[in-house]
């Protein structure tokens, strides 16, 4: 959490897009990673982006990486009740470095009718 | 066909006891970790290990002891429990030990010290 920044809530209404924002301070890992999590439940990986991409997108999410402010975004299109949950941004490893992920603090994503 | 799963869901314990939770995941995955989820929601790595060998050990108090019978199986066991130590803890798995490789994770056991 210390390198890693997410504000904690976001509410947004159903059909509306939701943009989840995450900035880190470490710049020498190799992925970046966005994770969800829903009530009671353990953390499920959404979507990746290899660092020396500047966006992807994979149906309704789209990631955008911005390396010069260090500033990852999750836009998530049409947002459905059932996107209600908590988003996590993860800081991929070192290569040769094991899997060891730095997560981030955390976003609450409520979408209201 | 659970494919990370975690005994028990929910740990109530006294400080000072000596708890022990169980994973097993039946994915064929090479490697398997611990991550601590406290009340804040902030979750880290603790341990990971792969092929029953420890390759990632977080700054993490010695009552904290993992133990890997075989790949499918990566236990947490804490001595001398302290309020502190109260929070989720996740169990994970992933085919390898790469960047790139998925993490699956399971629902999770909450850990409660009084």
């Amino acid at each position: 959490g210390e390198d890693v920044e997410q504000s904690l809530f976001l509410s947004v209404r159903e059909g509306d897009s939701s943009v989840i924002n995450c900035t880190y301070t470490d710049s020498s890992s190799t992925y970046l990673y966005w994770y969800k999590q829903e009530p009671g439940a353990g953390l499920q990986l959404l979507t990746y982006i290899f660092s020396n991409m500047d966006m992807k997108q994979d149906q309704r999410l789209t990631v955008l990486l911005n390396k010069k402010d260090k500033h990852l975004s999750l836009r998530i299109a049409d947002t459905q009740t059932g996107d209600s949950a908590i988003y996590f941004c993860a800081w991929g490893p070192f290569i040769g470095g094991g899997n060891k992920l730095t997560f981030g603090t955390g976003t609450q994503l409520k979408v209201e009718l | 066909d659970t494919a990370v799963s975690q005994t028990p869901k929910y740990l109530v314990t006294q400080m000072g006891n000596d708890k022990s939770i169980k994973c097993e995941q039946n994915l064929g995955h090479d490697t398997m970790y611990w991550y601590k989820q406290d009340s804040k929601k902030f979750l880290k790595i603790m341990f990971s290990y792969n092929n029953k060998e420890l390759i990632i050990n977080e700054t993490v108090p010695n009552r904290f002891s993992p133990k890997s019978p075989d790949k499918a199986h990566l236990n947490l066991h804490i001595n001398s429990l302290e309020l502190g130590d109260s929070a989720v803890y996740f169990c994970a798995s992933s085919q390898g030990a790469g960047a790139t490789y998925e993490q699956y994770f399971g629902p999770g056991t909450r850990l409660t010290v009084t």
